[in-house]
């Protein structure tokens, strides 16, 4: 079982409509990133989050995106004004321990359709 | 040149075979070397992880990493049917901020028959 839930599972929303999309650490992690995989192609790096702060960004990354940890514990990204092409798996990572060098472990994702 | 190349597959191999999954890259900084198993609808499971080069060996699993050829490797022995799924290779630099920024290949889809 992964050690990051991530709800929902599945979201289906209209083009142009926002979504958020959470993780649920079941520890107590300060490190948290978000990563995206279009169908057929490779997980590629979006965001890191640390201690309550973006610490780096990709260039996917931009304006529309946005990620918070409002009660301490969720971690959500959202996503402003949904496209077609932000259909995608995205998932949610933590370090394996306290060291930010220390590997990912990621939640089963959650799968975006934009329609 | 993309900086992680990898082999999409599909591999396919018979049960008990070593199975040989290998990636290369372009970027002399990466230092860190992550190989992660992804089965259908699934996020990434982390199987094997080195920073050095040389071998690692967990299990089934042995991890190998040349810096001086940019290539890196996992080998499974004994493979067995539930180890049909999508391999990934991921690597990171060792700069402070960056350790987990990782750069995935595309992944080789292993089918492993009875």
């Amino acid at each position: 079982e992964p050690e990051v839930t991530q709800t929902p599972s599945h979201q289906v929303t209209q083009m142009g409509q926002e979504v958020i999309l959470r993780c649920v650490p079941i520890s107590n992690h300060l490190y948290f990133y978000w990563y995206r995989q279009i169908l057929g192609q490779k997980v590629e790096f979006l965001v890191s989050f640390y201690n309550n702060e973006i610490s780096e960004k990709s260039e996917i990354f931009d304006d529309q995106f946005s990620v918070e940890r409002p009660d301490g514990s969720n971690f959500t990204l959202k996503i402003r004004s949904t496209k077609l092409e932000d259909s995608a798996m995205y998932f949610c990572a933590r370090q394996q321990g306290s060291n930010y060098n220390s590997p990912l472990h990621f939640g089963n994702g959650t799968r975006l359709t934009v329609t | 040149q993309k900086e992680v190349e990898q082999d999409p597959g599909p591999l396919s191999v018979p049960e008990g075979a070593i199975v040989s999954l290998n990636c290369t890259y372009s970027n002399s900084a990466f230092q860190y070397f992550m190989w992660y198993r992804q089965y259908s609808r699934k996020g990434p499971e982390l199987l094997m992880y080195t920073y050095s080069s040389g071998n690692k060996e967990d299990g089934r699993f042995t991890a190998q990493v040349d810096k001086s050829s940019k290539y890196i490797s996992l080998f499974i022995r004994d493979s067995q049917p539930s180890d049909s799924a999508t391999y990934l290779c991921a690597m990171s630099e060792i700069n402070t901020g960056t350790a987990s920024k990782l750069t995935f290949g595309t992944g080789t889809r292993l089918q492993v028959t009875l």
